[in-house]
């Protein structure tokens, strides 16, 4: 079975500078994808970005990039030049190619203006 | 605003009863996927429909059931309710079946509260 572990129930960071958040999975499949959700206060779920386990390229979103470390089984999300409409919940989730999501427990980020 | 609507937005029922949520999904969107986020198990993902047809399922209990209809909306039931069945439940829609490339869009949940 797949799990997905996010280490820091919860985080801060200074407004303008940048934060990483981690997350790590367990997996026997070779091919999945890996995803990073946003939930702020109002509990929409916002993607924020993706990454294919084939693709060796780290995704990038504008302030939003991963660090995807296969061989480690890490995925983390690293936020540039933080701001304050970045204060949610974030949570990691992977999904094999059966459609099936786990997702981590997640981490509260706060921005500190 | 997601263009993914969800009713009710809150239901509050006593343990043994039988509800059921609704999700519309937004225009042209042929899948759906439906969530729960409790707070002792987090996020977790139920089953998805694809233009009307199971297509994944994850760890949904057997006391719960969904289905997609024609008009592509789709419905979860949920029944001899539990006090762990408290939660807010997700519905997303995405246009194919592809969860790994089409970005899923969700709806702003059904808090449901069983006392």
């Amino acid at each position: 079975a797949q799990t997905v572990t996010q280490s820091q129930p919860e985080m801060s960071v200074q407004e303008a500078e940048t934060v990483t958040l981690s997350c790590t999975y367990d997996t026997s499949e070779s091919n999945y994808y890996l995803f990073w959700y946003k939930q702020p206060p109002s509990r929409q779920m916002i993607l924020v970005i993706r990454q294919e386990a084939y693709k060796q390229q780290n995704a990038t979103e504008n302030r939003f990039s991963v660090n995807f470390q296969k061989a480690a089984k890490s995925f983390s999300l690293k936020i540039s030049d933080s701001q304050l409409g970045d204060t949610a919940m974030y949570f990691c989730a992977f999904m094999n190619t059966g459609n099936q999501f786990y997702f981590g427990t997640g981490t509260s980020l706060t921005v500190i203006p | 605003d997601s263009g993914v609507t969800q009713t009710p937005k809150h239901l509050i029922t006593a343990t043994g009863q039988r509800v059921t949520l609704r999700c519309s999904p937004r225009s042209g969107d042929l899948s759906v996927y439906w969530y729960q986020q409790s707070l002792d198990q987090g996020l977790q993902f139920l089953i998805q429909y694809y233009n009307g047809e199971e297509r994944a399922k994850g760890n949904i209990l057997e006391r719960f059931s969904a289905q997609q209809f024609p008009d592509l909306h789709s419905e979860l039931n949920l029944s001899s309710l539990e006090l762990g069945d408290s939660a807010l439940y997700f519905c997303a829609s995405s246009v194919w079946d592809s969860g790994s490339t089409d970005t899923q869009y969700f709806g702003p949940g059904t808090r449901l509260t069983v006392l």
